[in-house]
């Protein structure tokens, strides 16, 4: 149990599909955190929220929109994706400001086909 | 932006063998990272380090960060099958509110029995 839960853990879909990614911690953490896991590839921070607001958005497709409802829950919705989209999705937690570092969940790893 | 290089960027060993992995920084680390991940998994938090010269140990592994701040290194003593997985060191700080992290590529550790 790593604090943050990630659900699913795999998800296949089609293109035209519609799926949501959820994220749900209970640290008492004000900011959230998605990042793309590709091969090969170092994690790559798409979205920041803290508290609720949403302070980063690494130039993401708009294929792939977030939603922070509270600090404790996280969204990544996703819809018309391309196969290029394939990766581990994960979400992470910390408290705003400081160097403490982040608490991963244990990923989504989602197949486009 | 800082980009962090790590190397081997994979590595097999005996167990019982010692290793060393590296972390090298084209900026000054304010805060440096050490996560391991099991293959299609979340990151796990094993230390931070933030100054030069800082030295950090949890049972079997130290982590270091020398004294410029610009290269950190991760040493296991006596090498174990439950060692194995990807460690990726992260570099980050206060971002004005929220902590920002970015990441190494990861070195893959195999442990062999």
């Amino acid at each position: 149990e790593t604090g943050v839960t990630q659900t699913p853990r795999h998800l296949v879909m089609g293109m035209t599909n519609k799926k949501s990614l959820k994220c749900e911690q209970h640290l008492g953490h004000n900011a959230m955190y998605w990042y793309k896991q590709s091969a090969k590839k170092p994690l790559e921070l798409m979205f920041v929220y803290n508290f609720k607001e949403q302070t980063e958005n690494n130039s993401v497709p708009s294929r792939f929109s977030p939603e922070c409802p509270n600090s404790s829950h996280l969204f990544l919705h996703l819809h018309t994706l391309q196969p290029e989209d394939s990766a581990l999705y994960l979400c992470a937690s910390s408290h705003t400001g400081g160097v403490a570092g982040y608490t991963f969940g244990s990923g989504t790893r989602l197949t486009v086909v | 932006s800082q980009e962090l290089e790590q190397s081997p960027q994979s590595l097999i060993v005996q167990e019982g063998k010692n290793l060393t992995i590296n972390c090298t920084s084209s900026k000054t680390l304010y805060g440096l990272y050490w996560y391991k991940q099991k293959y299609g998994e979340g990151l796990i938090f094993l230390m931070m380090l933030q100054k030069g010269g800082e030295e950090k140990s949890h049972e079997k592994i130290t982590a270091k960060l020398d004294e410029k701040k610009q290269q950190s290194s991760l040493h296991i003593t006596a090498s174990q099958p439950s060692h194995a997985g990807i460690y990726l060191c992260g570099a980050g700080g206060d971002s004005g509110g929220y902590q920002k992290v970015t990441f190494g590529i990861g070195t893959k550790l195999q442990v062999i029995p």
